[in-house]
């Protein structure tokens, strides 16, 4: 099956502090990726769809100079959070798609404690 | 914004009973998708029902879809203690801007007591 690998899992780090996740599609190639954000005991929020080759679209309320999404090949994608503060802290999922109207598969998440 | 809204949050069983978690949409739909989230991990793809179909298995998973009512409904039979995690329910449409995006429910937390 479809295998997503997100890494880091766990980061600690001071604000101020910008943080990059990665995430990797093994066995498949993906021109589109997705970065969500979950808060405890909440759904999923979609943040930014990534484009293999193009800028990736984000959500409305979600600051793209804040959240750096760099989708560089078929089978990575980055989201960079800058200066990361406090408020940041969060669980961050990506997830990868073969094809329109097609399952997502997520990687494992990461989850981000900003102190 | 989100249009999944699972129904019960949370279910509580004990192991060999059936469990049955309702999700209701607002919107026109291309699929739905069900998924499975263990506490502190990504999500499992588990089923997804296109909008012409009425019911779905895979093994101890039943999906149901009632376009009229945009509802669906998973059920889970004979539960095992590994059953527990988060299911969430996901539509998937085309947006005002032609993409196609996934919108997740808020879940239904089930525990399956040994």
């Amino acid at each position: 099956g479809a295998v997503v690998s997100q890494h880091p899992s766990r980061v600690i780090c001071k604000s101020g502090t910008s943080v990059k996740i990665e995430c990797r599609s093994l066995d498949f190639q993906a021109t589109t990726m997705f970065w969500y954000r979950q808060f405890p005991k909440q759904s999923l929020m979609l943040m930014a769809t990534s484009n293999e080759g193009s800028k990736a679209t984000y959500e409305q309320g979600v600051e793209k100079d804040k959240f750096l999404i760099n989708h560089a090949s078929l089978t990575l994608s980055t989201l960079t959070v800058t200066s990361a503060h406090p408020e940041d802290s969060s669980f961050y999922i990506c997830s990868a798609r073969v094809g329109i109207g097609q399952p997502q598969h997520f990687g494992d998440g990461t989850r981000l404690s900003i102190l | 914004s989100q249009q999944g809204e699972e129904d019960p949050q949370a279910l509580s069983i004990q192991e060999g009973e059936n469990a049955t978690m309702n999700c209701s949409y607002k919107t026109s739909i291309n699929n739905l998708q069900w998924y499975r989230q263990n506490s502190g991990r990504g999500l499992v793809h588990l089923i997804l029902i296109r909008s012409n179909e009425r019911e779905k298995h895979s093994g101890r998973l039943r999906v149901t879809l009632d376009t009229s009512k945009k509802s669906s409904s998973l059920l889970i039979t004979a539960s095992r203690a590994a059953d527990t995690a988060s299911y969430f329910c996901a539509t998937g449409a085309y947006s005002g801007a032609g993409s196609y995006q996934l919108t997740f429910g808020k879940g239904t937390k089930l525990s399956v007591i040994p």
